[in-house]
Parts: structure tokens; sequence; C-alpha cells
């Protein structure tokens, strides 16, 4: 079975400050992995994903993540924020058949002035 | 639009009525996904189809949820005698196949259950 944690349910930041959301997965098998954004009253839109390849991924609006097979994470990042971020944050792991997501709980992205 | 839209967008039902929730995938999309988001939590898978089919129901919570697809295309979840912890934010994703990487979510369908 696969499972995804995410530390923290909330983050705080500060704009212009670095975005750092945790994301540990367990997984039988090599994991296909996502960040998804959730903005207010809306769907979930695909951030980013790990296939394969370049363990280094980037995404939309400036986030990137890091595909760690020893510590099993896929750890969210920004250098800078900006307040348009504030945002619930999913990370996801895809099971090997292709046909479910696991999720994480999500982070809720706060972004001071 | 070419996403993938959902209906009623929120629904407030009475304990003990049934409802139905509908999905509508993006055109060409033979895969479909439910899930559902309770309130402060993440995603909880409850049914695929791929066509028509829904090789495994497993996920949904009790027999009280069924769903169906049609034409390879619309889908309805189906929760009879609704109880009030079936309140959540039922969402619906497509994909191009199952095996396809990313599944494109629709805006969900608010249930509120009294």
């Amino acid at each position: 079975a696969q499972s995804v944690t995410q530390l923290g349910s909330h983050v705080s930041v500060s704009e212009g400050a670095l975005v750092l959301l945790r994301c540990n997965y367990s997984s039988s098998v090599p994991p296909y992995l996502f960040w998804y954004v959730q903005y207010p009253n809306q769907g979930l839109q695909l951030l980013l994903k790990y296939t394969t390849g370049a363990t280094l991924v980037k995404g939309i609006n400036g986030f990137e993540a890091e595909f760690k097979k020893s510590e099993t994470s896929f750890h969210l990042t920004k250098p800078s924020a900006h307040m348009s971020d504030a945002a619930e944050y999913f990370c996801a792991v895809r099971n090997n058949a292709g046909n479910m997501l696991t999720f994480g709980g999500g982070t809720r992205l706060m972004v001071k002035p | 639009g070419a996403g993938v839209s959902q209906s009623p967008s929120n629904k407030v039902t009475e304990k003990g009525k049934d409802v139905e929730l509908r999905c509508d995938p993006i055109s060409g999309h033979t895969a479909l996904y439910w899930y559902r988001q309770r309130l402060g939590q993440g995603l909880e898978f409850l049914i695929y189809f791929q066509g028509n089919s829904a090789p495994d129901k497993s996920g949904l919570p009790s027999d009280r949820f069924s769903a169906e697809r049609t034409g390879e295309s619309v889908s309805t979840l189906t929760i009879q005698r609704t109880q009030q912890e079936d309140s959540a934010v039922y969402l619906c994703a497509s994909s191009l196949a199952a095996t396809q990487n990313e599944q494109f979510f629709g805006p969900g369908t608010r249930l509120t259950v009294l």
C-alpha cells in the first residue's frame, strides 16, 4: 500500500521568503509523484510531477521539487513567495496500475505581506 | 470550456435523501475518477472508470454509494440515504487513459447533509 505524509497542515511565510512544503511517501515500487495546488473554490491544478529521470523537477509558477529516494521525500520549494501563492497544496503518489492517486492531507500555505 | 465540469457546484440535502452528482470529463478522456475531500483532509479515492467499466469499486465507502458512466463520457455518482458523514466535496478527474500520468480535476461538488 502507498501512503503520503505532508508535515505541517498550515505553513505561513512572508512575501519574498522561501517556501518549503514537505512531503514524504511510502511505496513498494518506484513512485510517480505529484504536487497539486488548490485555490479556493477551484479544482486541483497540477504543479509538477516526477516520473523518471532527473530528480529535480521544475513546475509552474516558479515551484520545483526534488525526488530523494534515500529520504523517500518529494519536498516542494519556491525561492520567493508571492501573495498569489496562498492556496492548499497536495502531494500525491500514483499506484502501479496508474488508476489511483493517493494524496497527503494537504498543506495550507499562507503568505503574509 | 475544455475542462472537467461538475454539477451541481453545491448541494444541500436532508439526511436520508438520495443525491446524484454529475461529472463531464474532458472530451476524449477514457479514464474518469471520483474522489472525496472531507473538510480539512486530503482526497480519498472512491472509484475509477476505464471506458464505461469500473474495475475496482472497493474504494466506495459503503453500499449506499454507486457510480456509473455512459458513452465513455458523463459519470454520475449516486449516494442513497445520505448521512451527515457524507458531507464533503466530491471531486471528479479525467485522464487520457488510466496509465496516463496527469489527471485533470473538476471544481467539485460541495455536498452538505443536514
